[in-house]
């Protein structure tokens, strides 16, 4: 079976400043990987996904994720966090033998500050 | 536009009551999913399904039922059985082209349910 643990419920940076959130997931088969970012009350939006192609994957809104298989991390990044960056984020992993079956991490709130 | 809808955006059970959320949508995917959500836990898989007719259970279906009569509309009952039903409930979709696992969800906007 696979997981996905994101470190840190709450992490807060600058405006301007690096944001690093992260993600380590669980898998015994290749995994996929994705990003999920939420708005308050609204459902989920994909950011980003990765499926093999490239260890390093850009998404929208100037997020990136590198995918380390010796370090079993997916950690989203964005070189200068903006104010509307400010939501939930989810990391969920799949694989090919459960399509269906997507897990979810518990989610990382992130918090701007002027 | 195509997308999910659900509704209502908020719900009110009172004790002993079944209710049921509606989700509907028009992107002729053939997966659909039911997500709860609580504060720090992230999402949990209720019921999901990917073709009429047929749905299976996910992680915390207990006190929950679903049905898959047309390929649009995935409604969730949330039943009485569910003695802790307050949570932020969210519908997903996705195609099934050859059970590819790399197709991302769409989600709708959620319904908040509350008890009385």
């Amino acid at each position: 079976a696979q997981s996905v643990t994101q470190l840190g419920s709450h992490v807060s940076v600058s405006e301007g400043a690096l944001v690093l959130l992260r993600c380590n997931y669980s898998s015994s088969v290749p995994p996929y990987l994705f990003w999920y970012v939420q708005y308050p009350n609204q459902g989920l939006q994909l950011l980003l996904k990765y499926t093999s192609a490239a260890t390093l994957v850009k998404g929208i809104n100037g997020f990136e994720a590198e995918f380390k298989k010796s370090e079993t991390s997916f950690h989203l990044t964005k070189p200068s966090a903006h104010m509307s960056d400010a939501a939930e984020y989810f990391c969920a992993v799949t694989t090919a033998s459960s399509a269906s079956k997507i897990i979810f991490g518990s989610g990382t709130r992130l918090s701007i500050r002027p | 536009d195509g997308g999910i809808t659900q509704s209502p955006k908020y719900l009110f059970r009172k004790e002993g009551q079944n209710v049921t959320l509606s989700c509907e949508q028009n992107l002729n995917h053939d997966a659909m999913y039911w997500y709860r959500q609580d504060p720090g836990q992230g999402l949990r898989l209720i019921y999901y399904s990917q073709i009429v007719n047929d749905f299976q259970k996910g992680d915390i279906a207990e006190g929950y039922s679903v049905s898959r009569e047309k390929k649009e509309s995935f409604p969730l009952t949330v039943t009485s059985a569910q003695k802790n039903p307050t949570a932020f409930y969210l519908c997903a979709s996705s195609t099934q082209r050859g059970r590819m696992a790399n197709e991302k969800l769409f989600f709708g906007s959620g319904t908040q349910l509350s008890v009385l």
